[in-house]
């Protein structure tokens, strides 16, 4: 049973392009969350999305972030015009249906801004 | 609002020493504790848990106490290995909501 699959596993871009982060859920799982590493700080979370819905945004920055969840295919944070702030690992995790206190964690994405 | 505090790092040790490191929280509640580990180039994997006041969570070899009146969590070995050496994040998820708060990790290298 594969686990977690987020790609790529690292991603360079210069500021102002477009970073997209992708997730595949653990098979079965139908909740996906993303969390957020910046440098020397632990992981915080940005947003907990169901298949076609979000449900949970409230760790996400206002501007330039945004996530789905598609019925079909993985979840993708995107992340419009990056700039040097947003070099980070970024985190996806899974979890069964109903069962919120249990996630599993993908190896994540680092993401470097130049 | 919820939050965890973690030893920081990083932490050195020689093989087969006793291994602490020290998680604190705060929760409204009463929160599900997690230690989770991570080694080099992969993922954070679920090293034990515990979901209420005075439960142990234990998986190889490692433990830790769920103690609520010193609102504490710390993870303990008696005998670390070279394979050890990982970061690890101490996390809650409090009972209501979908995230979970995690601390800044803690390195550990093992010596031979």
């Amino acid at each position: 049973n594969a686990g977690v699959m987020q790609n790529p596993r690292h991603l360079v871009r210069r500021r102002g392009q477009e970073a997209r982060l992708r997730c595949s859920p653990m098979k079965g799982h139908s909740h996906v969350y993303w969390y957020r590493q910046l440098p020397e700080e632990g992981l915080k979370f940005m947003v907990y999305l169901q298949k076609e819905n979000i449900i949970d945004e409230s760790g996400m920055p206002k501007e330039r972030f945004s996530a789905e969840f598609p019925k079909e295919g993985p979840s993708i944070l995107r992340i419009q015009q990056v700039v040097r702030g947003d070099s980070a690992a970024y985190f996806c995790a899974s979890s069964p249906s109903g069962t919120q206190n249990i996630q599993y964690f993908g190896a994540g994405t680092r993401l470097s801004v130049l | 609002g919820d939050s965890v505090t973690q030893m920081e790092g990083p932490v050195t040790l020689s093989e087969e020493a006793f291994l602490t490191i020290n998680c604190t929280y705060t929760a409204t509640g009463y929160p599900s504790l997690f230690w989770y580990v991570q080694y080099p180039g992969e993922g954070l994997q679920l090293l034990l848990k515990a979901t209420k006041a005075d439960d142990k969570g234990s998986n190889k070899g490692f433990e830790a106490t769920y103690r609520k009146e010193t609102t504490s969590f710390h993870l303990e070995k008696g005998s670390v290995q070279v394979s050890d050496s990982a970061v690890y994040f101490c996390a809650l998820s409090p009972n209501t909501g979908n995230q979970f708060y995690f601390g800044t990790g803690t390195s550990l290298t093992v010596i031979p």
